[in-house]
C-alpha cells in the first residue's frame, strides 16, 4: 500500500513569490491535514480537509490556503513568501479525519521549502 | 504558553539504558495523548497512544498519563542505537486538532 505522497521534496524560492504544495494521501483516506515544522515552533497545524471541506484551522495568516479535490488529494499555497516560512510542510493523512481517527495519522516525507 | 511543552533536548544515553520522555501540557480537554516518532528526514509515525491516565504498554515502550499533574512520559527499555530519532508527545480535543511538543531529539550511543 502505498503511503502519502509529497512534491516537491525541495524547493527554493524568494520573499514575494507564492508556492504550491502536493500531497497525495494513501489510497481510501478521506481526511487531509497540513503541517509547518521548523526547529523552534515544532510541528504546528496548519488546516485540515475532510472531503473537499476544510475542517480545521490553525492560527496562521491568510496567506496560507489550501484546496482538497474530490480524489482526495490536496494541495496548499503560500502566497507573498517571508523568510519566516522557510520550513518542512508536512501533510498527514487519515482514515476518519482527526475527529474519528484516535490521533493516528500517516505523515509523507514533507516538502522543504526554503525562501530567501 | 505552548499548549504542550517538551524539552528539545538533545538527550545522549548509551545502548540498553532505560529512557525517559516527558511533557506537560496545559488544555484539559485533551482526550487522547500520542508518541510519535520521527527519524531523520522522514515524517512522524505513530509509536503510542492512549486515552486516558494510566499506562500502556507495547514492547519495549511505555506510555504513562497523568492527568491530574497534565504530565505524559514515554519510556524506552533496553534502548536500542535504532531508536535514535525525535520523540514528539501530542494531544487531541475532538473540538479542535492534534497539538503537538516540539520535540525531543534521542541519541542512543553504541
Amino acid at each position: 500500500k502505498a503511503g502519502v505522497t509529497q512534491t516537491p521534496r525541495y524547493l527554493i524560492k524568494t520573499r514575494g513569490q507564492q508556492v504550491t504544495l502536493s500531497c497525495s494521501p494513501i489510497s481510501g483516506h478521506r481526511s487531509v491535514s497540513w503541517y509547518q515544522q521548523t526547529p523552534g515552533q515544532g510541528l504546528q497545524f496548519l488546516f485540515e480537509y475532510f472531503s473537499e471541506t476544510q475542517r480545521n484551522k490553525g492560527n496562521f495568516p491568510g496567506r496560507f490556503s489550501g484546496r482538497q479535490f474530490s480524489n482526495s488529494r490536496s494541495e496548499m499555497n503560500v502566497s507573498t513568501l517571508e523568510l519566516g516560512d522557510s520550513a518542512l510542510y508536512l501533510c498527514a493523512s487519515s482514515l476518519g479525519g482527526l475527529a474519528g481517527a484516535g490521533g493516528e495519522l500517516f505523515f509523507g516525507e514533507g516538502s522543504r521549502l526554503t525562501v530567501l | 504558553q505552548k499548549e504542550v511543552e517538551q524539552d528539545p533536548g538533545p538527550l545522549s544515553v548509551p545502548e540498553g539504558a532505560i529512557v525517559s520522555l516527558n511533557c506537560t501540557y496545559s488544555n484539559s480537554a485533551f482526550q487522547y495523548f500520542m508518541w510519535y516518532r520521527q527519524y531523520s528526514r522522514k515524517g512522524p509515525e505513530l509509536l503510542m497512544y492512549t486515552y486516558s491516565s494510566g499506562n500502556k504498554e507495547d514492547g519495549r515502550f511505555t506510555a504513562q498519563v497523568d492527568k491530574s499533574s497534565k504530565y505524559i512520559s514515554l519510556f524506552i527499555r533496553d534502548s536500542q542505537p535504532s531508536d535514535s530519532a525525535t520523540y514528539l508527545c501530542a494531544g487531541y480535543s475532538s473540538a479542535s486538532k492534534i497539538i503537538f511538543g516540539s520535540g525531543t531529539r534521542l541519541s542512543i550511543r553504541p
